[in-house]
């Protein structure tokens, strides 16, 4: 058990709202990620973290902006929610002492747009 | 850049028949391989994986061998159980930075008494 945890673990909400989703470990990780699931497509990266204030784009970043200012917490905010961001959003830890970039994942946040 | 490429599902199995999942890649260097399997509800769980050509992950009587020659990772279990219905992703991390793992479109497994 990675110790991550996901809130709110669902949600519903309106076009043009903003939301916050927060990811939280507790096993002092660096890199940390987010990542959305959609039928067809599998797991997309959104943004990726490699530390406090570090973070970078993923392959659909768009819409989507992060933050993290403690090592535990990583956010995703959708500045302006759209239907076309409802999905299962899964946050990610790495652990390193493992090596070779295995991935434990939280229980995941469902959003829906309407 | 990198990519993973498994079969479609869903794919439908009666109980004790045997399993194979195809996956195959594309990266540069050399990557360690996953696969990962999500039941309903939950969070994706490392299944089994494989850091280098001819290595053999298992795990819960699953197992995949590392071809490098035919870039694939295929996913194998002999007698199948109504509780290993679940969704199976193959997975691929190259050796650069940042840690980054790329999935592939998922497997959609059931399992039928």
């Amino acid at each position: 058990d990675a110790g991550i945890t996901q809130s709110p673990r669902h949600k519903v909400t309106e076009t043009g709202t903003p939301v916050t989703l927060r990811c939280h470990q507790t096993e002092n990780h660096r890199y940390m990620y987010w990542y959305r699931q959609d039928p067809g497509h599998g797991l997309r990266l959104i943004h990726y973290s490699y530390g406090v204030k570090d973070t970078d784009k993923g392959e659909v970043s768009d819409g989507y902006s992060v933050s993290r200012s403690k090592t535990e917490d990583f956010l995703l905010t959708l500045e302006s929610a759209t239907s076309s961001q409802t999905s299962v959003y899964f946050c990610a830890i790495n652990e390193e002492n493992k090596g070779h970039n295995e991935q434990f994942f939280g229980p995941g946040t469902r959003l829906t747009v309407l | 850049g990198n990519s993973v490429t498994q079969m479609e599902g869903p794919v439908t199995l009666s109980e004790e028949a045997f399993l194979t999942i195809n996956c195959t890649y594309t990266a540069t260097g050399y990557p360690s391989l996953f696969w990962y399997v999500q039941y309903p509800g939950e969070g994706l769980q490392l299944l089994l994986k494989a850091t280098k050509a001819d290595d053999k992950g298992s795990n819960k009587g699953f197992e995949a061998t590392y071809r490098k020659e035919t870039t694939s990772f295929h996913l194998e279990k002999g007698s199948v159980q109504v509780s290993d219905s679940a969704v199976y992703f193959c997975a691929l991390s190259d050796s650069g930075g940042y840690q980054k793992v790329t999935f592939g479109t998922g497997t959609k497994l059931q399992v039928i008494p």
